[in-house]
């Protein structure tokens, strides 16, 4: 089973509407969660930061985390076609009991904004 | 303030060289983290510094290493390179344990 797990896509919606990119991760004890978003030949670019349970929200992004599940997702509201991009959901494991910045990243979702 | 920076930005090298890669993290930021990128093995973990300690570690040969200067910036070191090496090599800097991290533009490295 890997660490992180997300559906690889492609995950096309239409202009305007939300976009649901969902994440699973296997290490019960993981503390922190992220969402990064990676154009073509880009680097990835840090959207959102979660590390409690519920909601949390930035401008069209909500990020949610559900520890007891093991899941966290990502909600684009009014998907533009600029949010064509791929969706990397990355985890910092329990394993860093000392503490330490190692994110263990799943494959990523494409997401295609189609007008 | 700046972002993350990484020099060079492309580098053409071939089998059983050697390669330095240098990173500048944000101003203030003092973790500095190395990750390779892959089409088929995707973006993974090779090493942590903060305040020019080795951190934390991935599942890397010995050939990858690594150091950091009192200045925050950090370099990562290839050496006899494979062309299994070619990838994106991507910095990202932290301020805190377990907080945002921010990537650079990256490295893209070809070996021949």
């Amino acid at each position: 089973q890997k660490e992180v797990e997300q559906n690889s896509g492609p995950l096309s919606v239409p202009e305007g509407a939300i976009a649901s990119l969902n994440c699973t991760y296997s290490d019960r004890g993981s503390q922190s969660f992220f969402w990064y978003r990676q154009y073509s030949g880009k680097s990835p670019e840090l959207i959102m930061s979660i590390y409690s349970n519920g909601d949390k929200e930035d401008g069209r992004f909500t990020a949610q985390l559900n520890k007891a599940s093991q899941y966290v997702s990502l909600l684009i509201r009014d998907s533009q076609p600029s949010d064509s991009a791929t969706y990397l959901c990355a985890v910092t494991l329990s394993e860093l009991t000392g503490g330490g910045n190692k994110l263990t990243f799943g494959t990523g979702t494409q997401l295609k904004v189609e007008l | 303030k700046a972002g993350v920076t990484q020099t060079p930005r492309y580098l053409i090298k071939t089998r059983g060289q050697q390669v330095t890669l240098s990173c500048s993290p944000i101003s203030g930021h003092r973790s500095v983290s190395w990750y390779q990128q892959t089409p088929g093995q995707g973006l993974q973990f090779l090493f942590e510094y903060f305040s020019e300690t080795q951190r934390n570690k991935g599942n890397f040969p010995g050939r990858f290493s690594g150091r950091q200067f009192s200045n925050s910036r950090s370099e990562m070191n290839v050496s006899t390179l494979e062309l299994g090496d070619s990838a994106l090599y991507l910095c990202a800097s932290s301020s805190k344990v377990d907080w945002d991290q921010f990537f650079g533009p990256g490295t893209r490295l070809t070996v021949l």
